[in-house]
């Protein structure tokens, strides 16, 4: 099966920091999403981003497809953003099955 | 659109009992599926929908576990007889393949714990 392996496993920001996460996989894939998992184990939808980039407030994302990676972009980061940011691809022709990554866990210290 | 729903929210049980959780998806979505999300193994996929109709259920972990979806609202997922190390949080999920756009939309889950 695909192989999501996302970058770094944990990671601790001061109110304010911007931090880059990575998302590396292993076959074409046609759709891949990130998640942020709240401290309330709530699954919460940050982008679906199958190729290009998307910006929605202080959050970025870029796939590039052909070179089988991902990154998320948090700027001017605060408390809330604090939690586990999940990478999960759909391998081409896998029909719908999302196979996620281990995640990557983020405090956001005030 | 209310999302996805799942309920209990919590379910504690003791080990033999029978288990059912159940999901509502999004209307208009014909894709549900069902992950289960543990320290151990992360979330994994156990078991999917199309139309109603299960087309992989290769994730199920044995046969103690069985799914089904009646109509297009609703779908359940029973453990029988439960064990604890089928403690886990269970998530349905479900999508609509339009316009070739697959994003998955995450109920709150179901924290089980069996005793």
């Amino acid at each position: 099966g695909i192989q999501v392996e996302q970058s770094p496993p944990d990671l601790i920001l001061q109110e304010g920091a911007n931090s880059t996460l990575r998302c590396n996989f292993s076959d074409s894939v046609n759709n891949l999403q990130w998640f942020h998992q709240n401290p309330w184990g709530q699954l919460i939808n940050l982008f679906y981003i199958p190729s290009g980039t998307k910006q929605n407030g202080r959050l970025s994302a870029t796939t590039v497809a052909t070179e089988r990676y991902s990154l998320l972009y948090i700027s001017s980061s605060q408390t809330t953003d604090s939690g586990v940011y999940f990478c999960a691809v759909e391998r081409t022709g896998a029909n719908s099955k999302l196979t996620f990554g281990k995640g990557i866990t983020l405090s956001v210290r005030p | 659109d209310a999302g996805v729903i799942q309920s209990p929210r919590h379910e504690v049980t003791e080990m033999g009992q029978e288990v059912t959780l159940r999901c509502k998806p999004i209307s208009g979505h014909d894709y549900l599926f069902w992950y289960r999300q543990t320290m151990m193994r992360g979330l994994e996929l156990l078991i999917y929908f199309n139309n109603n109709v299960p087309i992989d259920d290769s994730g199920m972990p044995e046969d103690r576990f069985s799914a089904k979806m009646p109509n297009a609202s609703f779908s359940t997922l029973k453990i029988q007889p439960s064990e604890p190390r089928d403690s886990a949080v269970y998530f349905c999920a479900s999508t609509m393949k339009g316009g070739g756009i697959h994003e998955q939309y995450f109920g709150p889950g179901t924290r089980l714990t069996v005793t």
